[in-house]
């Protein structure tokens, strides 16, 4: 079966560190994979997106690597912040996959992150 | 650019119901997406729009559940007959195509339904 698995527990970090996300899958060839953040009772708000091709992306704090072989993404956040506080979501973008028509975004479950001042 | 709205953002239903949501995606978007969460999960896939054509339907949407964009601009969800295991978050979501065929989506702030 397809899965996309994030941390299964909540990850809870100190100020000022490096918090590191990890997003699993099996059974998917995606050509992109994006993060999200979502805040409580709010829609997912996109932060990145790594191609196939790419080994690693950067945005401000946010760091992600892709790697196809192991069929997993790390998200990083430097210098993290109580405001980062949010859970965050990767997605897959089965764009390529031969049997559907368009593209497809395919969400893991998410990974919730507290960050303690 | 007002971003992607959904209406209403709350819905109480009794079971056996039939309930409607709206979403307006931006403006530019041809492509349009809907989504389900529950608690503790993530948005779960259940159709996309590319325009006015419907490509693609979540296997695990019943046939209680319909989706339509007749214009190519905003969508409508209808659920008929609902049951308390609808109770979720729908989310709408919306994206730019075109050659390179990617890009980013731009959720709704979700109508949160609930079944009695």
């Amino acid at each position: 079966s397809q899965k996309i698995e994030q941390n299964s527990e909540a990850l809870n970090i100190q100020e000022g560190k490096t918090a590191t996300l990890t997003c699993n899958y099996t059974n998917y060839s995606p050509a992109y994979l994006q993060w999200y953040r979502q805040d409580p009772g709010r829609g997912p708000v996109f932060l990145l997106l790594i191609r196939e091709n790419e080994k690693e992306k950067r945005k401000e704090r946010l760091k992600v690597t892709f790697d196809t072989t192991l069929k997993q993404s790390l998200f990083h956040i430097t210098a993290s912040q109580p405001a980062d506080s949010a859970t965050y979501l990767c997605a897959l973008d089965l764009q390529f996959t031969p049997l559907l028509s368009g593209n497809q975004f395919y969400f893991g479950t998410g990974t919730s992150l507290t960050v303690i001042p | 650019d007002t971003g992607v709205s959904q209406d209403p953002r709350h819905k109480i239903t009794k079971r056996g119901q039939n309930v409607t949501f709206r979403c307006d995606p931006i403006s530019e978007h041809n492509r349009l997406y809907w989504y389900r969460q529950t608690l503790g999960q993530g948005p779960e896939f259940l159709t996309y729009f590319q325009n006015e054509a419907q490509l693609e339907k979540s296997r695990l949407l019943s046939d209680r559940f319909s989706a339509e964009r007749p214009k190519g601009s905003f969508s409508t969800l209808e659920i008929q007959r609902t049951e308390q295991g609808d109770s979720a978050m729908y989310l709408c979501a919306s994206s730019r195509g075109g050659g390179s065929g990617y890009g980013e989506l731009f959720f709704g702030e979700g109508s949160r339904l609930t079944v009695l």
